[in-house]
């Protein structure tokens, strides 16, 4: 069975950092291309970055201006989110997606990550 | 960016009844479209890829259209479970873009 299970959100102050990360099991991670999607509290789902089985990734949306860095460890079957600089307006529940951009066929829990002071 | 248009962005409709959502892009994609379903408080679900294309262990009572700009999602005879908020997603290029949401209530 897929699974993909978030971790390292909660509160953080405004400008602070943290760290999300994506343990995987349940299938090859080290051959599937991995995906952060945030969800703000009643919004819509927002894509925040991409990363192939290479490690390369696809640069954050503008509207994140380069605070958010996307990574994984094939060793480890994990995938990570370094996010600096963080806003209010960061605060929501990231998910861990797997799959290409044609469609994300599984998804994690989320864990969520609030920005206030 | 291409900028995805979900119409209408709520819709009441009842047990049985057949229902189509509306998606549209700001310029073409082809068919580099997905659909996702999500319920409250659960993560989002893939119900069909390449715009037409059925996930394995999506009911076949969904079906998507469309090429270009114009996409539809149809759901042909509603069941109590398939009351949540659908997305629309283009692959065709980064960024990557999603509809704002159609909210499927009864």
């Amino acid at each position: 069975e897929v699974q993909l299970v978030e971790s390292g959100g909660g509160l953080v102050k405004p400008g602070g950092s943290l760290t999300l990360s994506c343990a995987a099991s349940g299938f090859t991670f080290r051959t599937s291309n991995m995906n952060w999607v945030r969800q703000a509290p009643g919004k819509g789902l927002e894509w925040v970055s991409s990363i192939d089985t290479s490690g390369t990734y696809r640069p954050c949306p503008q509207s994140l201006k380069g605070r958010f860095t996307i990574s994984r460890n094939n060793a480890k079957n994990s995938m990570y989110l370094q996010m600096n600089s963080l806003r209010v307006e960061d605060t929501a529940v990231y998910y861990c997606a797997r799959g290409d951009s044609s469609g994300y066929t599984s998804w994690g829990q989320g864990t969520l990550v609030t920005v206030s002071s | 960016d291409i900028q995805m248009t979900q119409t209408p962005s709520s819709v009441s409709a009842s047990v049985g009844d057949r229902v189509t959502l509306t998606c549209r892009a700001s310029q073409g994609i082809t068919t580099s479209l997905a659909w996702y379903q999500q319920r409250p408080g659960k993560a989002p679900r893939l119900l069909i890829s390449g715009a037409s294309t059925l996930q394995s262990g999506v009911p076949s009572r969904f079906s998507g259209g469309g090429y270009g700009t114009d996409f539809t999602l149809t759901i042909s005879s509603l069941q109590p479970e398939d009351f949540a908020t659908y997305y629309c997603q283009q692959a065709d290029s980064f960024p990557i873009t999603f509809g704002q949401g159609t909210r499927l209530e009864i």
